[in-house]
């Protein structure tokens, strides 16, 4: 089956660590740039950052001020986020999605998500 | 980076016809023919509808378009049926970047 299945949420203090995993399966992962996007309760989604094929190219939203980090292993099929220095504002449901093949500009694919929750 | 512009919430009954505006600037939806749309049903990931202005995935039912004129696109939903209660949101490339807009929540009568 064609999936995408994220792990590693929970409840963190403020200040903590996380480091959220997607397992992909199904398809030819090492193909398709992927992307984390959040969606706090309530909220719209926010795109966090993307990753390339190769990871030759990493981007990530502005506003993380370089807390996160992206990284994939094509051996494994795995994509991976690194969050340090969690704040509250980063409570929300984290989704992996695969762009859409050979751009970058939509994504045709979603995990189900891992939700993040930032509390003391 | 800032959101792109969507209204909170549209309606519409079934069978009518329901568009759904997204506002960005020449930075973003006006510079690209990036634009993309997604529905998502409550507790449920996103889903793909429209790429690149105007094209639909394969299997995304042809009630469902979009267009675009200057710094705002569009989607407009025919023949409104009540699966399409939904939230969409719209979406657009942004120099190395992806921005979203806020959501509008549909409401079929």
């Amino acid at each position: 089956e064609v999936q995408l299945v994220e792990s590693g949420g929970g409840l963190v203090k403020p200040g903590g660590s996380l480091r959220l995993s997607c397992a992909a399966s199904g398809f030819s992962f090492r193909t398709y740039g992927m992307n984390w996007v959040r969606q706090a309760p309530g909220k719209g989604l926010e795109w966090v950052s993307s990753i390339s094929t190769l990871s030759s190219y990493i981007y990530y939203a502005d506003s993380l001020k370089g807390r996160f980090t992206i990284s994939r292993d094509n051996a494994k099929n795995s994509l991976y986020l690194q969050m340090n220095s969690l704040r509250a504002e980063d409570t929300g449901v984290y989704y992996c999605a695969r762009d859409r093949r050979d751009t970058t500009d939509s994504f045709d694919m979603w995990g189900q998500g891992t939700m993040v929750t930032v509390s003391s | 980076q800032s959101a792109l512009t969507q209204p909170a919430s549209v309606s519409g009954s079934p069978g009518q016809s329901i568009t759904i505006s997204c506002t960005g600037t020449s930075s973003d939806v006006g510079g690209y023919n990036f634009v993309s749309w997604y529905q998502q049903h409550p507790g449920k990931a996103p889903k793909l509808l429209i790429y690149e202005v105007s094209n639909r995935p394969s299997g995304v039912p042809d009630r469902f378009s979009g267009s675009k004129s200057g710094n705002t696109a569009s989607l407009t939903i025919s023949g409104l049926q009540a699966e399409d209660e939904a939230d969409y949101f719209c979406s657009s490339y942004a120099r190395n970047s992806t921005l979203f807009g806020g959501g509008t929540k549909l409401t079929v009568l």
